[in-house]
């Protein structure tokens, strides 16, 4: 199994709203990434997660939070978002946290901000 | 730092046509080299990487790449397209001493194939 799950597909929330969105795999990756993509531009990396600890932020706003609760899920907790933040947000995967392995995407979760 | 320049923001060409997809990076230490593709409202899959060994890398589905050091290139080809590989494809880098697995992504090339 080589998949990264992402739910939900697509969320719309208001400014005011407290969401959370979901990645998971099964594939025994220690590295889990979370990246924000808006259109017509590459990924920017937010967060990085190494044997679920936070290894990397890249002065992402508080009012985006991630939590690793285990080796396999990732969650990305919305809170007071503004319409700026709407994006396609991807988790990623790798079997360690170095730059020699290939990262695996999930599908993304399209978020608008209203 | 480390940064990545894709040459072309938009290539088209024409179905059973050769086509080239241009990467170049600057590194001040040896880097690893990766080409990922993306479908439309998916998200990003390897399509081929270059760790060590030969410079010259191939995927399942046709394309190839070659590591060129002297040159800081890394270009994509494929000596004939068909309509489905339209997309957008980022080369990206990331370097050896690199303990938190960040990419640095190009500013992507969209590829379209046209009958």
């Amino acid at each position: 199994d080589t998949e990264v799950t992402q739910t939900p597909k697509h969320l719309v929330m208001g400014m005011t709203n407290k969401k959370s969105l979901k990645c998971e795999q099964h594939m025994g990756h220690r590295a889990m990434y979370w990246y924000k993509q808006k259109a017509k531009k590459p990924p920017e990396l937010m967060f990085v997660y190494s044997y679920e600890k936070l290894s990397i932020n890249e002065s992402v706003p508080s009012r985006f939070s991630p939590e690793c609760p285990n080796s396999s899920l990732l969650n990305l907790h919305l809170h007071a978002l503004q319409p700026e933040d709407s994006a396609l947000y991807l988790c990623a995967s790798s079997q360690e946290g170095t730059g020699d392995y290939e990262q695996y995407f999930g599908p993304g979760t399209r978020l608008t901000v209203t | 730092a480390q940064s990545v320049t894709q040459l072309d923001s938009q290539v088209p060409v024409f179905e059973e046509a050769p086509v080239e997809l241009r990467c170049n990076y600057s590194s001040s230490v040896s880097v690893y080299l990766f080409w990922y593709v993306q479908y439309p409202n998916q998200g990003l899959q390897l399509l081929l990487k270059y760790l060590s060994g030969s410079t010259l890398v191939e995927s399942i589905n046709g394309f190839e790449a070659e590591f060129n050091k002297s040159q800081t290139s890394f270009h994509l080809r494929k000596p004939s397209v068909h309509i489905s590989d339209t997309a957008e494809y980022f080369c990206a880098v990331s370097d050896l001493g690199n303990q938190g697995g960040k990419l640095i992504f190009g500013q992507g090339t969209e590829l379209s194939v046209k009958p």
